[in-house]
């Protein structure tokens, strides 16, 4: 079965730090950019960055809102992707998706998301 | 603060068409590809749409995408009870160097 899942959420206080991981199976992880989504209770998706494939050197990007606090990397031979947020923000509170890229940037499989909450 | 732009809700009797919008710029939509995504409620979110027009196996035909411009629809024709969600629209965005998701649509079945 094709699918993406997500794990390590919780509840931590500002200032603090969370790692987040998203397993994939049944599909070639190696060659897909990973990207993770949030979404705050109530809002809307937010984009919060990507890893890209071996191919194109693990080139990463981020959204403003979360870069220089957030880091995301990959372990191809576990088929993992890793969100590590440090210097987390009560506005960080959210549901975090892992998602993989298809074609012209169409996220065409989801995780179920992990809950995050940043809060004292 | 998205920079694509969407109507807050949308709604429709069953069987009615529902059209939902999404505003962007020369950077994303206009130079991008539009994909759509549909949020049932309590679940993640479900490709509906990629490559403007395109229906991932499974979506059903009721469902069209299109675009113009720096603009893009999405088309529910004979809507139905079960595609009361929250739609989403997206795309790269050439200057910002980032994905963008649209506000989000609610659609209601009266």
């Amino acid at each position: 079965e094709v699918q993406l899942v997500e794990s390590g959420g919780g509840l931590v206080q500002p200032g603090g730090s969370l790692k987040l991981s998203c397993a994939a199976s049944g599909f070639t992880f190696s060659g897909s950019a990973l990207h993770w989504v949030r979404q705050a209770s109530g809002k809307g998706l937010e984009w919060v960055g990507r890893i890209r494939s071996k191919t194109t050197t693990y080139a990463t990007t981020y959204a403003a809102s979360v870069r220089g606090r957030f880091t995301i990397s990959r372990d191809d031979s576990k088929n993992t992707a890793f969100l590590q947020m440090n210097s987390l923000k009560t506005e960080d509170t959210a549901v975090y998706y892992c998602a993989r890229r298809g074609l012209n940037y169409a996220f065409d499989i989801w995780g179920q998301g992990t809950m995050v909450t940043v809060s004292s | 603060q998205s920079v694509l732009t969407q109507p807050p809700s949308a709604s429709g009797t069953p069987g009615q068409r529902v059209t939902i919008s999404c505003s962007g710029s020369s950077s994303n939509i206009e130079s991008n590809t539009v994909n759509w995504y549909q949020q049932l409620p309590g679940t993640a979110p479900k490709l509906l749409i990629y490559s403007n027009n395109q229906r991932p196996s499974g979506v059903p035909d009721r469902f069209s995408g299109s675009k113009s411009g720096t603009s893009a629809s999405l088309a529910i024709s004979g809507l139905q009870s079960e595609d009361e969600a929250d739609y989403y629209c997206a795309a790269w965005d050439d200057s910002l160097n980032v994905y963008v998701f649209g506000t989000g649509t609610r659609v209601t079945v009266l």
